[in-house]
C-alpha cells in the first residue's frame, strides 16, 4: 500500500469553478503536510502547508483530519494558470512521501 | 540564485556506463534529499543526509546506486552499470531540519533528467 494516495485525475474545470482535491495516508505517525504544485517537466514546487486547523492562503485552502487520515485542497475561482499537476505530500520529522499527484486541466 | 542547484539538466548514457550527478542545496539547509520520478508518478524516496551523515536509504535503492555529502554541503548521486529502467528525472531537495521540531518543507532542484539507451 502507497504512504500517500490521490486521484490521478485528471480534472477538467472550466475558469472560475471550485475544484478540491483529497489525499490519504496510511502513516498515522505523520505529522508533515504539504501540497505541492508540479507543471510538465519541471520540479515540483510549495503551493502551501498544511495546518492541523486548516488554512488559507488568496484561493488556496487547505485542510487536514487526523481521524480519518485525509487532506485536502480547495482552489476557488480557478484561473487558467492553475492548470498542474498537484502533489500531496506526507511526512514525518524527517522524511517526505508524495502521492502520485493529480492533474488539473482549467479551460476557458 | 540561491536556491538548490543540480547538474547536469540532462544525461543520455548507454546502458552499462556509470552515471555522476551533483546537488548544491540551499547554504543554511543541514538536510539534503534524493528522489526519483518517472511519467505520471509522483515523486519516489531514494535517501537523504542529515549534514554529512546518510541517515536513511531506500529498499529500492539497489547497490548500484551510492550518494555522498562528504562535507555537509553539495552531494553526489552515482548510479553504476546503468539500466534502461533507470531512466528518469533525478530530484534533490534541502530543507531546514531541527530535532523533534516538525519538518520544514523540501525545496527541490531542477533535477537531473536521465535517459539510458
Amino acid at each position: 500500500r502507497k504512504e500517500v494516495e490521490q486521484d490521478p485525475g485528471p480534472f477538467n474545470v472550466p475558469e472560475g469553478a471550485t475544484v478540491a482535491f483529497n489525499c490519504t495516508y496510511s502513516n498515522s505517525a505523520s505529522q508533515s503536510f504539504f501540497w505541492y504544485r508540479q507543471d510538465c517537466r519541471k520540479e515540483p514546487k510549495l503551493l502551501m502547508s498544511v495546518y492541523s486547523s486548516g488554512n488559507e492562503d488568496g484561493r488556496f485552502t487547505a485542510q487536514l483530519n487526523r481521524a480519518s487520515q485525509y487532506i485536502s485542497l480547495l482552489i476557488r475561482d480557478s484561473k487558467l494558470s492553475d492548470s498542474a499537476t498537484y502533489l500531496c505530500v506526507g511526512g514525518t520529522l524527517n522524511k517526505f512521501y508524495f502521492g502520485s499527484g493529480t492533474k488539473l486541466n482549467v479551460k476557458p | 540564485d540561491t536556491g538548490v542547484s543540480q547538474d547536469p539538466r540532462h544525461k543520455i548514457t548507454k546502458r552499462g556506463q556509470n552515471v555522476t550527478f551533483r546537488c548544491d542545496p540551499i547554504s543554511e539547509h543541514n538536510r539534503l534529499y534524493w528522489y526519483r520520478q518517472t511519467l505520471g508518478q509522483g515523486p519516489e524516496f531514494l535517501t537523504y543526509f542529515q549534514n554529512e551523515a546518510q541517515l536513511e536509504k531506500s529498499r529500492l535503492l539497489s547497490d548500484r546506486f551510492s550518494a555522498e555529502r562528504p562535507k555537509g554541503s553539495f552531494s553526489t548521486l552515482e548510479i553504476q552499470r546503468t539500466e534502461q529502467g533507470d531512466s528518469a528525472m533525478y530530484l534533490c531537495a534541502s530543507s531546514l531540519g531541527r530535532p523533534y521540531r516538525v519538518a520544514s518543507p523540501l525545496h527541490f532542484g531542477n533535477g537531473t533528467r536521465l535517459t539510458v539507451t
